[in-house]
């Protein structure tokens, strides 16, 4: 069964700081598609960044990069000197060949210090 | 370009009552979808169309109806409504399925049913 695991439920970080969001995934499909939104407090998914499954480098989006360990089934999102706008939930998720959906991880709540 | 227009933004209903989330897309995409969100529970497909005429169910699809007969437009049916269809409802759109397209989402419907 194909899975998104994001074990973070929350995370605060101070501003200017890097952070890491966590994103496991389980699939045994070869050929999938690996996507993070950004949901602030007034609730429209944003999409930031996406990584396909026989991309070699790793996606990059301005300050966002995607850390892709395909061996570990890990596709963590790095955010690089953050800013008070980065607090929101943050999803991470997959695609598959053929499939009709995308599966969502449970999200991760950032909140950003000044 | 509007992108993926849902409406209303906000709905209360009581319980037994029926209404019609509005889900409207002008990017030609083929592939519409109804995620619902809940709490703890990222966001779960309830009912999806590959193109005009043509739809099927999610994970989630019991109480809620739909149907395709333009391109641009998927509304979603909640037949008589319950208090577990409270949740904030998305619609997200696609050129097409697979890997490597990713989703435009609507900025969501927030229902409440008392």
């Amino acid at each position: 069964a194909q899975k998104i695991t994001q074990t973070q439920p929350g995370m605060f970080v101070q501003e200017k700081e890097a952070v890491t969001l966590d994103c496991t995934y389980d699939t045994s499909d070869q050929s999938y598609g690996l996507f993070w939104y950004k949901q602030p407090s007034s609730g429209e998914m944003i999409f930031l960044i996406y990584q396909g499954s026989y991309d070699e480098q790793n996606a990059t989006e301005g300050r966002y990069s995607l850390n892709f360990q395909k061996a570990r089934k890990s596709a963590n999102l790095v955010i690089s000197a953050s800013q008070l706008g980065d607090s929101a939930m943050y999803f991470c998720a997959m695609s598959l060949r053929g499939a009709q959906k995308l599966v969502f991880g449970q999200g991760t709540r950032l909140t950003i210090n000044p | 370009n509007a992108g993926v227009t849902q409406t209303p933004k906000f709905q209360v209903l009581k319980t037994g009552q029926s209404m019609t989330l509005q889900c409207a897309q002008d990017m030609n995409h083929e592939y519409m979808s109804w995620y619902r969100q809940d709490p703890g529970m990222g966001l779960r497909l309830i009912h999806y169309s590959v193109g005009a005429g043509i739809t099927d169910q999610g994970e989630v699809p019991n109480g809620y109806n739909v149907s395709r007969s333009t391109t641009e437009d998927f509304p979603l049916r909640l037949l008589s409504a319950a208090p577990s269809q409270t949740s904030v409802y998305f619609c997200a759109s696609s050129y097409s399925t697979g890997p490597t397209y990713g989703y435009t989402f609507g900025s969501g419907t927030r229902l409440t049913v008392v």
